[in-house]
């Protein structure tokens, strides 16, 4: 039931763009997308109910597909402060707050 | 004020021993939660308490008994620690089963 991200990892200079995908074998009623940086606590970012949904602003956005099995992360124009690593939690059957992560994607933003 | 805090943040111990990790809540939020992060970041739930009721209880060695004494308290008491055992805790809250804040972690090491 663990959902997959894809890539593990990615490298990006400054100012460029990154897609973080995380994937389901079934349907999900949510996607909650979190960032923790080294030693730190996962952060919330954002989390997605609805078929079809595009959430977030320019910079930092996500989409959650029709079928409620895929979602994507899109950082625009990365800053520094973007490294971490970003893992999707996943809902099944409903607002249990029983969140299954996937196995986190780590992003380094290089100068 | 931090939101979500967990005491003690680092906690070096012997195998065998018994130790506690104390989480508090100042959100108001009816649902708390202890997540465990092994070696590899993989982030996955272990009980979850709702109004001081356990809603969740994962497949978790029974030398783990949380407790709550009131919604705004969960904590974490672990008997006979293994080597296994090392790992980050996180409490986490939520208010239902919406966005989940986390709290900065625990690090256990058992020796």
């Amino acid at each position: 039931q663990q959902p997959v991200q894809s890539p593990q990892a990615v490298i990006l200079r400054e100012g460029e763009d990154a897609v973080i995908n995380c994937s389901s074998s079934k349907a999900l009623y949510s996607v909650h997308w979190y960032r923790q940086k080294h030693g730190e606590a996962p952060v919330f970012l954002m989390i997605l109910l609805k078929g079809g949904e595009q959430k977030g602003h320019e910079k930092i956005s996500a989409s959650f597909n029709e079928k409620k099995q895929q979602s994507s992360l899109y950082l625009t124009a990365s800053q520094l402060s973007y490294s971490g690593t970003y893992f999707c939690g996943t809902e099944i059957g409903g607002n249990t707050g029983k969140l299954i992560f996937g196995q986190g994607t780590t992003l380094q933003v290089k100068p | 004020d931090t939101a979500v805090s967990q005491t003690p943040k680092y906690l070096v111990t012997q195998m065998g021993n018994d130790k506690s990790i104390k989480c508090e809540q100042n959100l108001g939020h009816d649902t708390m939660y202890w997540y465990k992060q092994d070696s590899k970041k993989f982030l996955k739930i272990m009980f979850s308490y709702n109004n001081k009721e356990l809603i969740i209880n994962e497949t978790v060695p029974n030398r783990f008994s949380p407790k709550s004494p009131d919604k705004a308290h969960l904590n974490l008491h672990i008997n006979s620690l293994e080597l296994g055992d090392s790992a980050v805790y996180f409490c986490a809250s939520s208010l239902g089963g919406n966005t989940i804040y986390f709290g900065e972690g625990s690090w256990l090491t058992v020796v």
